[in-house]
C-alpha cells in the first residue's frame, strides 16, 4: 500500500532533549511538508522541501530543523530551543507539480508531549 | 496576503439534518481551495477540492461545496447528516503567489458533532 507513514504514534520528551520524529512515504512525491497542529489552531507550516536536498523555513520554524536527504525521509528534529512544543505534529507530500491540482496527502501524526 | 476564515469553532446537527459548514477565503487571484477532514488523532483527508473548474465540486462521503466568488466563499454542504460525519474540517486555500507557491494555509477548523 502506498501512504505516509509517521513515527511514533506517541512520544514524550523531557524539558531540554533534543527530539526526532520520523516521516516516510512511498508515493514517490517530490514536496514534502511538516504542520504543527494545536487545539483551535488549525495547522501551521514548519519547514517544506520541494526537492531532495533542499527544504525551506515555513511559518513558525523557529526551534525546529530538518533534512531532506532521500526522496521518500523527511525528519523532523525539535529542538530545546522550541518554547513551547507539545502538539500534534502532522507529515504531508504531494507531487510538487501541476500548481492548481496538486494535492497534500497527511500522514497520521505523531503527538509529542514535553514532561 | 491570501488567508481564510472559518465561521464557527463548532457546528452541531441532528442526523439526517443538512450540513453547512462555512469558509470564506481573501485572495487577489483566482485560488485553489480544498476541504479537508480529520478524525480524533488521525491525519487530513481530503474531502474535495477546487481548481477552477466547475464551480459545484462533490467531494467524499456525500459531501460537496460551491465556489462563488462574488461571496468569495467556498462553504462545505452535505444533505444528511450521518453519525460518522462527526469530525473536524479545515477549508484551506493554496498559495499561488510568490516564493511558498504552492503552499497551503488553513482555517482553524470546524468540530461537526452530529446527535442521534
Amino acid at each position: 500500500d502506498g501512504g505516509i507513514t509517521q513515527s511514533p504514534k506517541y512520544l514524550f520528551r523531557k524539558e531540554g532533549q533534543n527530539v526526532t520524529l520520523s516521516c516516510e512515504q512511498n508515493l514517490n512525491h517530490d514536496a514534502m511538508y511538516w504542520y504543527r497542529q494545536d487545539p483551535g489552531q488549525g495547522l501551521r507550516l514548519i519547514y517544506y522541501s520541494q526537492i531532495v536536498n533542499d527544504f525551506q523555513k515555513g511559518d513558525i520554524a523557529e526551534g525546529y530543523s530538518v533534512s531532506r536527504e532521500k526522496k521518500e525521509s523527511f525528519p523532523l528534529t525539535v529542538t530545546s530551543a522550541q518554547k513551547n512544543p507539545t502538539a500534534f505534529y502532522l507529515c504531508a507530500s504531494s507531487t510538487g507539480l501541476a500548481i492548481s491540482t496538486d494535492t497534500q496527502y497527511f500522514g497520521p501524526g505523531t503527538r509529542l508531549t514535553v514532561l | 496576503a491570501q488567508s481564510v476564515t472559518q465561521l464557527g469553532s463548532h457546528v452541531s446537527v441532528s442526523e439526517g439534518a443538512l450540513v453547512l459548514l462555512r469558509c470564506n477565503y481573501s485572495s487577489s487571484v483566482p485560488p485553489y481551495l480544498f476541504w479537508y477532514v480529520q478524525y480524533p488523532n488521525q491525519g487530513l483527508q481530503l474531502l474535495l477540492k477546487y481548481t477552477s473548474a466547475a464551480t459545484l465540486v462533490k467531494g467524499i462521503n456525500g459531501f460537496e461545496a460551491e465556489f462563488k466568488k462574488s461571496e468569495t466563499s467556498f462553504h462545505l454542504t452535505k444533505p444528511s447528516a450521518h453519525m460518522s460525519d462527526a469530525a473536524e474540517y479545515f477549508c484551506a486555500v493554496r498559495l499561488n503567489y510568490g516564493g511558498s507557491q504552492g503552499n497551503l494555509i488553513f482555517g482553524k477548523g470546524t468540530k461537526l458533532s452530529v446527535k442521534p
